[in-house]
This record gives C-alpha cells, structure tokens and sequence, in this order.
C-alpha cells in the first residue's frame, strides 16, 4: 500500500524556473492538501482539493498553481521560482474535509536559487 | 481562528522514561491528531482523537474535547520516539476548514 508518494525529494532550481511537484495517492481519499514547512513557521496550507476538479486557496497560495483532474493526482506547480519558495513541501490527504486521519507524502526539499 | 498551544516546547529524555506532551486549544473541535516528524523529517499520523482515550503500544492519547486539551503519553521511550510531535486541530472556518497545527513539541531520547 503505497499511500501518498511525492516526486521529486529533492530540486533545486534557478530563480524564475518552473517546476511541478507530483503528489498521488492510492487510497481514495477526497481530501488532499499541500502544505510547506518552513523553521519558526510550521506547517502552512498552500491548496486544498475537496474532490476531482474542485480546488481552493490555503494560507499562503501566491506563487503556485494546482489542479486536481483525477481523484488520485495533486499536481502543485510553481510558476516561477522565487528564494522564498526555498521549503519543504508536504502533501496530505484524508477521506474528506472535516474528519479522518491525515496521510503525508515523504516530503519534497526544494531549493531556490 | 483556533489557536493551538503545545507544551513543553522542548524536551529531553533518558531512555526508558516516560512523557506527557500537551496540546491546548481555543475553541471546540471535531478534528484533532498527533503527529510524529522523525529527524529524516517524515510526518506520521499517531492517532486522530478528536475525544477520548486510544493506545498504540507504547503511545496514547486523550482528549478532553470540553476542557480543550489533549495529551499524549509516551512510556518507556527510545530513542527512535526523537523528533517533532505535532498536535493539529480542527475545523478552522478560515481556508476551508483546515487543520491548524501547533508548534510542535521538540523530543530528544539519551540512549
């Protein structure tokens, strides 16, 4: 059971450069979510998705896009990158939005240059 | 929003001990969970107790959803149980009712 795999774990790109993290889970889950960890800053939510074609803004969306055109796939894409897109990126689902137990991908390290 | 306070921040144990972490919250909440993020910075779902009691081996956790607190147990530790421990709650009506996460709970095992 492979739950939410991520790709890549690490990139690292030039400023202005785009790229597309990979998330997909296996599980059926409605919900899925990117966050990025950031010290002193904690975990913060970029997009959610409540379902196949249904995304929303989280706290700090400004830079990247996402899409979610199966239920298994939540593509996050950064338009062009930035120092301060330097991160770890996470993704998450659960069954849906309000209850059941959130699963995260292994991570991704992303470095702006 | 909810606010979400972990105590201790930082903490550093002999292995074999027990430990209480702490998690305040502000208001009421159907949705709460623990997470472990071990030092390869993997984060894993512990348990998700919006109220009362579970056990998973070594590790519990209760909620008391009227008091708005829940705690984690952790007995004779190792030092595999190093990381971050994270309680997250929920719902936030702000950004879709999303989980808000504390600050995390820094744990450091001695062999």
């Amino acid at each position: 059971n492979a739950g939410v795999t991520q790709t890549p774990k690490f990139q690292v790109l030039k400023t202005g450069q785009s790229m597309t993290l990979q998330c997909a889970q296996d599980m059926n889950h409605e919900y899925m979510s990117w966050y990025r960890q950031d010290p002193g800053m904690g975990l913060r939510l970029i997009h959610y998705s409540v379902g196949a074609g249904i995304t929303d803004q989280g706290e700090v969306p400004n830079g990247y896009n996402v899409s979610r055109s199966t239920t298994e796939d939540f593509p996050l894409r950064l338009l062009s990158a930035a120092p301060s897109q330097t991160s770890v990126y996470f993704c998450a689902s659960s069954y849906n939005q309000e209850e059941g137990e959130l699963f995260f991908g292994e991570g991704s390290r992303l470095t702006v240059l | 929003g909810i606010q979400v306070e972990q105590s201790p921040p930082d903490l550093i144990l002999q292995e074999g001990a027990n430990s209480t972490l702490r998690c305040n919250f502000s208001d009421s909440v159907n949705n709460l969970q623990w997470f472990h993020q071990n030092p390869w910075g993997q984060l894993i779902n512990l348990f998700y107790i919006p109220s009362g009691t579970k056990q998973n081996g070594r590790l519990s956790a209760t909620t008391v959803a009227t008091e708005r607190y829940s705690l984690l147990y952790i007995s004779s530790s190792q030092t595999t149980d190093s990381g971050v421990y994270f309680c997250a709650v929920g719902p936030s009506m702000e950004y879709g009712n999303k989980l808000v996460f504390g600050a995390g709970t820094i744990l450091r095992v001695k062999s």
